[in-house]
C-alpha cells in the first residue's frame, strides 16, 4: 500500500516568511491532491497535480511534483495569519486501472504564523 | 453554495450504542467517500460508493455499514459504538473519482463514552 509521509510535522513562522511543506510517497503518484484544513470547516480543495514536474499556484501558494512523481511540496510565499492552519497531502493511488479517487493521506503539518 | 453537508456536527453516544451520520450532496457527484481522522493521523477510507446501489469498504471499514439509494446521500451508520470509534468523520464526492476534485464536507466530531 501506498504511504505518505509529510515533513515538518508542525511549522511556526513570523508573518511574512516563505515556507515548504513536503510530501514523500514510498511509491509513484499517480494524483497528488492538497488540502488545507481548519477546526470546524473541513477540507478544503487548493490544488491537484498530475504530471511529473507540474506546478500549480494559487494566490500565494505554489505546488510541485517533481519529475520521478514521488515527491510533491507546498510552498507559501509571504506567509499571513490567514495561511495558519493543517496541510494535508493526499495520493491516488491508481496504476494502471482506477482507484476510483480513493485516497491515502499523509499525517498533516501545522502551520502557525506569528503576526 | 451547499456542496457536502453532513449532520450532526458533534455527536456524543454511548457505548453500545448507534447512529448515523447523514451525507448529502447537491453536486451530482457519482462518487462518494467516508474518511475517519484521528489525532495527528492522516484520514482513513472506510467506505466508498461509485453510484447509487454501489457500495465497498475502504481500509477501515470494521463496526461500519453505509447504503447508498440515491446520488445525493451516503448515510454512514455506526452499529454497537466503541470507544475507538471516537474521532472526526469526514464525507467527500467527486465527479468520477480519479482525477477529479475531491470536496469534503466540514466534518462530524464523534465522542463514545
Amino acid at each position: 500500500s501506498q504511504e505518505l509521509e509529510q515533513s515538518p510535522q508542525s511549522l511556526i513562522v513570523q508573518e511574512g516568511k516563505n515556507l515548504t511543506i513536503n510530501c514523500t510517497s514510498s511509491k509513484t503518484l499517480y494524483g497528488l491532491y492538497w488540502y488545507k484544513q481548519k477546526y470546524g470547516e473541513g477540507l478544503i480543495f487548493l490544488m491537484m497535480l498530475q504530471k511529473g514536474g507540474e506546478e500549480k499556484s494559487h494566490e500565494k501558494i505554489t505546488a510541485k511534483l517533481d519529475e520521478k512523481k514521488q515527491q510533491s511540496s507546498l510552498h507559501i510565499t509571504a506567509s499571513q495569519p490567514s495561511h495558519a492552519g493543517i496541510y494535508l497531502c493526499g495520493a491516488d493511488p491508481k496504476a494502471g486501472g482506477t482507484s476510483y479517487g480513493k485516497l491515502t493521506f499523509g499525517q498533516g503539518t501545522i502551520l502557525t504564523v506569528h503576526p | 453554495n451547499a456542496g457536502v453537508t453532513q449532520t450532526p456536527k458533534f455527536r456524543i453516544l454511548k457505548i453500545g450504542q448507534s447512529m448515523t451520520l447523514q451525507c448529502t450532496q447537491d453536486m451530482n457527484h457519482n462518487y462518494m467517500y467516508w474518511y475517519r481522522q484521528d489525532p495527528g493521523m492522516g484520514l482513513k477510507l472506510i467506505y466508498y460508493s461509485v453510484g447509487a446501489g454501489i457500495t465497498d469498504k475502504g481500509e477501515v471499514p470494521n463496526g461500519y455499514n453505509v447504503s447508498r439509494s440515491t446520488t445525493e446521500d451516503f448515510p454512514l451508520r455506526l452499529e454497537l459504538a466503541a470507544p475507538s470509534q471516537t474521532s472526526v468523520y469526514f464525507c467527500a464526492s467527486s465527479y468520477q473519482g480519479s482525477g477529479n476534485t475531491i470536496y469534503f464536507g466540514e466534518g462530524s466530531w464523534l465522542t463514545v463514552v
